[in-house]
């Protein structure tokens, strides 16, 4: 069966460190996503991708970046891993008019 | 820009009907959508309306739009306390093309 899998479920890393959560898909979807989810300010669209070689800012993109190689991943790199990006990130994939699936989350600790 | 806002947070009764209300900002949105959250766990889509849609039912959930005063509802008829969690509305106005736009959740407690 197609599936959306995050990995890792859980990272803890020390400021500074870089860190990249990876978001793998089987739908063949050309549209991914990555947001992340806090108290108090539910889910808000970090970067997206259309598509191969495709990546598009968000709300929240400063400290993140993203890069398209192929359909079925969209890695999500912290630079410089911050204390204000301990959260819990979401990946998503989508095609029109089908819908979106979301992964089940990797929960970021920076120390 | 968009924005979609929910009351944070529900308390009702096992076997009464539960009302979560969202409001949202984008007159061009075409597509409302229901996500529930449990604890630890990822989202999970419950339902979707179309925008040219007033009502639509499934099973024990119920949403009703109302598109002039930009407002989404989703009613759980005899809620249960495995319904606990929390609820997110969302938009987007072209489905599965464009990135979801979120509400902050509404966390829905059962009391037994």
């Amino acid at each position: 069966d197609a599936e959306i899998t995050q990995s890792p479920r859980h990272k803890i890393t020390e400021t500074g460190r870089q860190v990249t959560l990876a978001c793998h898909q089987t739908w063949n979807h050309n549209n991914m996503f990555w947001y992340r989810q806090d108290l108090g300010h539910g889910l808000r669209l970090i970067h997206y991708s259309y598509g191969v070689h495709d990546t598009n800012k968000g709300e929240v993109s400063d400290g993140y970046s993203v890069s398209r190689s192929n359909t079925e991943d969209l890695p999500l790199t912290l630079e410089s891993a911050a204390s204000s990006q301990t959260s819990v990130y979401f990946c998503a994939s989508s095609e029109t008019g089908i819908g979106y699936t979301f992964g089940s989350g990797t929960r970021l600790t920076v120390v | 820009g968009e924005d979609v806002e929910q009351s944070l947070f529900l308390s009702v009764r096992e076997g009464d009907s539960s009302v979560i209300n969202c409001t949202y900002t984008d007159s061009s949105s075409t597509y409302l959508y229901w996500y529930k959250q449990e604890p630890g766990a990822g989202l999970q889509l419950l339902t979707y309306i179309f925008s040219n849609m007033d009502m639509k039912q499934d099973q024990r959930l119920t949403v009703l739009l109302n598109k002039k005063d930009k407002h989404l509802s989703l009613r759980i008829a005899d809620t249960q306390t495995g319904d606990s969690a929390i609820y997110f509305c969302a938009e987007s106005w072209n489905s599965g093309n464009t990135p979801l736009v979120f509400g902050k959740g509404t966390r829905l407690s059962v009391i037994a």
